[in-house]
């Protein structure tokens, strides 16, 4: 069972829109940054998001994050196939003192 | 080139030993919190422990602390892993990873990851 819950699934049409929702409390995302991951198959996760809503350089501004109390939310425009991987979201956990993850939530891009 | 190198998975029987090694290049090693990480089979990702940019602060997952030692060796950009008291619920790919920035909680370079197999 992950501190932060994501849903399992979600999926779009290509060039559609599609968001992914992470929710905890104020123990992790109510007060510290999340970051996002994308892991395609086989692959190490890559980042995507981090401080909520800021963009690695090299990654599109297709990709965007925000947060508000104690939930975050991906969000993904102009969907490729290529986007079809696993997406998990992150944070520190005050109380653990420690980093907790989603669950993870697949992406399907029909 | 930037990259991180973790190598040392193996198949081991429980209760036994195991150190893992991450070799990084191309950047400032000593200027950045490290990370592993694990992801058990067709599981999702799982934070084990993290070891500041000088080495004077660790802190671990409940599910390894007291079992595993994270240590690093800035004069070689060498981090290591060491699983002692393996359970076949340690069975993972292991990743390490590198903070984005020291002031910044977010992982923007990995290995490939290396597969660490406890049965018997």
């Amino acid at each position: 069972q992950s501190v932060l819950t994501q849903p399992p699934s979600v999926s779009a049409a290509p060039g559609q829109k599609v968001t992914i929702s992470c929710s905890g409390s104020s123990s992790n995302i109510g007060n510290n940054y999340v970051s996002w991951y994308q892991q395609l198959p086989g692959t190490a996760p890559k980042l995507l998001i981090y401080e909520n809503y800021k963009r690695p350089s090299g990654i599109p501004d297709r990709f965007s994050g925000s947060k508000s109390g104690t939930s975050a939310t991906l969000g993904i425009t102009g969907l490729q196939t290529g986007d079809e991987a696993d997406y998990f979201c992150a944070t520190w956990d005050s109380s653990l003192s420690g980093v907790v993850f989603g669950g993870g939530t697949e992406l399907t891009v029909l | 080139q930037v990259q991180l190198v973790e190598s040392g998975g193996d198949v081991v029987q429980p209760g036994r030993s195991l150190r893992l090694s991450c070799a990084a290049s191309g950047f400032i090693f000593s200027g950045f919190g490290m990370h592993w990480f694990r992801q058990a089979p067709g599981k999702g990702l799982e934070w084990v422990t993290v070891i500041s940019n000088d080495g004077s602060n660790a802190y671990y997952a409940d599910s390894v602390k007291g079992r595993f030692t994270i240590s690093r060796d800035n004069s070689q950009n060498t981090l290591s892993l060491e699983m002692n008291s393996l359970r076949t619920e340690d069975t993972a790919i292991y990743y390490c990873a590198k903070d984005l920035t020291t002031l910044t909680l977010a992982f923007d370079l990995w290995g490939q990851g290396t597969l660490v197999t406890v049965s018997s």
